[in-house]
């Protein structure tokens, strides 16, 4: 089973600020089938970007998402104060199965 | 618009049994695979169970196998959650969410409903 580990746990940070989030997996995993979601308090999370580096319909270009192997990573360009919230990334595994990081929070400094 | 509203959680006691509803609307059901996630209070999220369009495959996390059951009804656009032997640990929200092939992600997600175990 692919475990994804995301760092840092927690994020202080100003807005427009960049905010740069990681996502490591302890073994390779398709660029494809990995993906980053947001989710606010007492929302449903929300994707943000598939593919790697997809974004989502309606999600504004200061969100990106690079990486492949096991290192990838989410970039938020200048934060706005919407942006604060928890960010997940996620992989589909060939065994078929859906595995999530621990999430990392992106709070007000 | 494109929605998936979940239904049917509430407080039970260990051992006992529960089944949650997510009625879908806006898309075709039918066409895709779909899901449910949970998320304990104050975690992060966890993949639950996947159900294949026609409903002829389904995978579950270990956790779950062999106490929960996802099944679906096309005709009524609704995806079900069979949950048996409850425990402690099974509490949290869960949420109906579609799985789109195309981008290979949870690409819609319902509100959440929340499921407590406890005496």
């Amino acid at each position: 089973e692919i475990v994804l580990t995301q760092s840092p746990g927690t994020l202080s940070l100003s807005p427009g600020e960049r905010a740069t989030l990681s996502c490591r997996a302890s073994q390779s995993v398709s660029s494809s089938y990995l993906a980053w979601y947001q989710q606010k308090p007492g929302q449903a999370p929300r994707l943000l970007i598939y593919g790697a580096s997809s974004r989502a319909t309606g999600i504004p270009d200061r969100f990106s998402g690079s990486g492949s192997g096991t290192d990838f990573t989410l970039t938020i360009s200048r934060l706005e104060p919407e942006d604060f919230a928890v960010y997940y990334c996620q992989q589909y595994g060939s065994s078929q199965t859906w595995t999530f990081g621990q999430g990392t929070k992106v709070e007000i400094k | 618009e494109v929605q998936l509203v979940e239904s049917g959680g509430g407080l039970v006691q260990p051992g006992g049994s529960l089944r949650l509803s997510c009625a879908a609307s806006g898309f075709t059901f039918s066409s895709y695979w779909m899901s449910w996630v949970r998320q304990a209070p104050g975690k992060g999220l966890e993949w639950v169970a996947n159900i294949k369009q026609d409903g002829s495959e389904k995978y579950y996390v270990d956790s779950v196998k062999g106490r929960f059951t996802i099944s679906r009804d096309n005709a009524k656009n609704s995806l079900y959650l069979q949950m048996n032997s409850l425990r402690a640990e099974d509490t949290a929200v869960y949420y109906c969410a579609r799985w789109s092939r195309g981008r290979r992600a949870f690409d819609i997600w319902g509100q959440g409903t929340m499921v407590t175990v406890s005496s």
